[in-house]
């Protein structure tokens, strides 16, 4: 398997602008987790879902993020619209739904709005 | 709730122990110890699921205590390889991380 994959790695866009950041998860995991990171807060937990329905979204900031999981195979997270402050790295990770089972990260997407 | 971590950093040189401490107000399913590389993604080290649990090998192991509201993780006789940030994970359903323990390693 290779692993969670997240597109894009690196993203640049202005103040305004819509941003979807995409996952796949590793096939068979039925917990989906999205992560941002910064330096002040460390690795937030945003959202999880659990065979594809949202859990927990207690940790989305505002109204501006959504996320979505329309099948086992695919997640997105969306800023509309962005500010400077959403700038981060976002992970998306997967596990199986077990509490014994550890999470496995994508490499990230770099957020930067200017 | 976020667990806490300590020390929020440390300096050692290659050689010396580390001790990192993970606590929560209230016990637990599991915890999980990941390190993140500077620009990579965090990776998975130990899950500890039993209190009284101790795990690893000889070099990076851990414990979580009997009543599952504290763990520590153990570097022995630390390698330059070992520099990075370690975090705690706490999971019910979902992982919630501590803020990060950042581990610096002089040769």
């Amino acid at each position: 398997d290779a692993g969670v994959i997240q597109s894009p790695r690196h993203e640049v866009t202005e103040m305004g602008q819509e941003v979807t950041l995409r996952c796949k998860p590793i096939s068979g995991h039925n917990s989906l987790f999205w992560y941002r990171q910064t330096m002040m807060r460390g690795l937030e937990l945003l959202i999880y879902f659990n065979n594809n329905v949202p859990i927990d979204d207690s940790g989305m900031p505002e109204d501006r993020f959504s996320a979505k999981m329309p099948n086992a195979s695919f997640s997105t997270l969306k800023i509309q619209p962005s500010e400077p402050r959403d700038s981060a790295v976002y992970f998306c990770a997967s596990s199986t739904r077990q509490g014994g089972n550890e999470a496995f990260f994508g490499q990230g997407t770099r957020l930067t709005v200017v | 709730q976020q667990p806490v971590q300590s020390p929020q950093a440390v300096i050692l040189r290659e050689g010396e122990d580390a001790v990192i401490n993970c606590s929560s107000s209230k016990a637990l399913y599991s915890v999980h110890w990941y390190r993140q590389k500077h620009g990579e993604a965090p990776v998975f080290l130990m899950i500890l699921l039993k209190g009284g649990e101790q795990k690893g090998h000889e070099k990076i192991s851990a414990s979580f205590n009997e009543k599952k509201q504290q763990s520590s993780l153990y570097l022995t006789a630390s390698q330059l390889s070992y520099s990075g940030t370690y975090f705690c994970g706490l999971r019910d359903d979902k992982i919630i991380f501590g803020k990060g323990t950042r581990l610096h390693i002089l040769p």
